[in-house]
């Protein structure tokens, strides 16, 4: 079936550093999104990238959909955002269930 | 801006109660999927209807069934519940004109079976 993989599994993160969270996926996707999975169990929806890069204040986001991968970069992390990443595929032809990886386990620690 | 509004945010029942969770999707959305995340896990798609019809579906076991109404909203209805049904739910809606099926989630249902 149609896997989509998260690395690392676990982060642990001196707050003001940096890093970089990967996903691949096995089919192209129409679109892929990340997500972030506050302590509090609320998915906040990160970004929509299905290709390309964007940003948004100290995330930002590349998908390469030819090779199949996306990353997703945390500048100067900060104590909120701890808690859990995931990379999700929708795939084509319309009312698409979206398919989590497992996610990137985030801790932040002052 | 609008978004998903689930009902209740928390619900606790006993062995082989029932229970109904609700999902209101964003105006104009015509699609809404269910989702369930047990405890460490990633959340893993049910089903999902477009147009008051099933459109998909997935790991949903039998003693649940959802519907679409006419106003969009949807229902799920969990029967005999188990322990193990014990998770998070999420409602995500989107709307069929939208190319790339972006998919919004709402703020889920906390399920304890005791």
């Amino acid at each position: 079936g149609i896997q989509v993989e998260q690395s690392p599994p676990d982060l642990i993160l001196q707050e003001g550093a940096n890093s970089t969270l990967r996903c691949n996926f096995s089919d192209s996707v129409n679109n892929l999104q990340w997500f972030h999975q506050n302590p509090w169990g609320q998915l906040i929806n990160l970004f929509y990238i299905p290709s390309g890069t964007k940003q948004n204040g100290r995330l930002s986001a590349t998908t390469v959909a030819t090779e199949r991968y996306s990353l997703l970069y945390i500048s100067s992390s900060q104590t909120t955002d701890s808690g859990v990443y995931f990379c999700a595929r929708i795939g084509w032809g319309g009312y698409q269930k979206v398919t989590f990886g497992i996610g990137t386990k985030l801790q932040v620690i002052p | 801006a609008a978004g998903v509004i689930q009902s209740p945010r928390h619900l606790i029942k006993e062995k082989r109660e029932t229970a109904t969770l609700k999902c209101y999707p964003i105006p104009r959305h015509d699609t809404v999927y269910w989702y369930q995340q047990g405890p460490g896990q990633d959340p893993q798609f049910l089903i999902s209807f477009y147009e008051k019809m099933q459109s998909d579906k997935g790991s949903i076991p039998d003693r649940f069934s959802a519907q679409q109404f006419s106003d969009y909203h949807s229902e799920l209805n969990m029967s005999s519940l188990e322990l193990g049904d014990s998770a998070l739910y999420f409602c995500a809606s989107s709307f069929s004109g939208s190319v790339l099926d972006e998919q919004y989630f709402g703020p889920g249902t906390r399920l304890t079976v005791t």
